[in-house]
């Protein structure tokens, strides 16, 4: 497509249940980034991979959350055992040298 | 940290050019200026970027001072619908690094 597509746009989950939200880059954009956006909040950096290198995930809040990108291309990014405080807006971007195109992101509500 | 300061909010007239500054006293010589916006709701967007020449699309115009420690965004006849979040950031192309965005400036276009 062209532009950068996440899914689901809203999900609603239990307290201690796990998410996987996905993120569909822009085709042939190498640098793929994860951040998520509290209400009210700036954006906050969770995790970056750029090419084949090993990714950046010096943002990720704690080890419930993990993210991996396949084949350089698609990207989900998984909280297990899910806290409120998870409840955010989770923005995907991709880049090919400079800029970013951002995704619409990931409403995700934890009751 | 992000390596750019912007105040946190400005006002500005409907119909009136809206400056909104920036200042990246560290930046590098190989480091460009780039502004996004973010409307409610929605995925940062892309404005526009720049090196060391001021630059202008249809959007907007970018002014770096000649040391290239500060800039400004300028949105020439501001409408209510440019009420944003405007971040100002400054990155390296072709560099292996995340991008933190600050809190951005809180611009509201005023009736």
């Amino acid at each position: 497509g062209a532009g950068v597509s996440q899914s689901p746009s809203n999900k609603v989950t239990e307290k201690g249940k796990d998410v996987e939200l996905r993120c569909d880059p822009i085709s042939g954009h190498t640098a793929l980034y994860w951040y998520r956006q509290s209400l009210g909040q700036g954006l906050e950096f969770l995790i970056y991979f750029q090419g084949n290198s090993a990714p950046d995930k010096s943002g990720l809040p704690s080890d419930r959350f993990s993210a991996e990108r396949t084949g350089g291309s698609v990207s989900t990014l998984t909280i297990q055992r899910t806290q409120q405080e998870d409840s955010a807006v989770y923005l995907c971007a991709s880049s090919p040298n400079y800029g970013y195109t951002f995704g619409s992101g990931t409403r995700l509500t934890v009751v | 940290d992000a390596k750019t300061t912007q105040p946190p909010s400005m006002d500005c007239a409907e119909g009136r050019a809206a400056n909104l500054p920036c200042n990246h006293s560290t930046i590098s010589g190989n480091e460009y200026v780039y502004w996004y916006r973010q409307i409610h709701s929605q995925g940062p967007q892309y404005i526009i970027h720049g090196l060391k020449n001021n630059e202008t699309n249809e959007m907007a115009s970018l002014i770096i001072t000649e040391d290239r420690k500060s800039s400004t965004l300028i949105l020439p006849h501001a409408t209510l619908r440019d009420t944003a979040v405007y971040y100002c950031i400054v990155r390296a192309p072709n560099r292996d690094d995340k991008i933190i965005f600050g809190k951005g400036t809180r611009l509201h276009i005023l009736p």
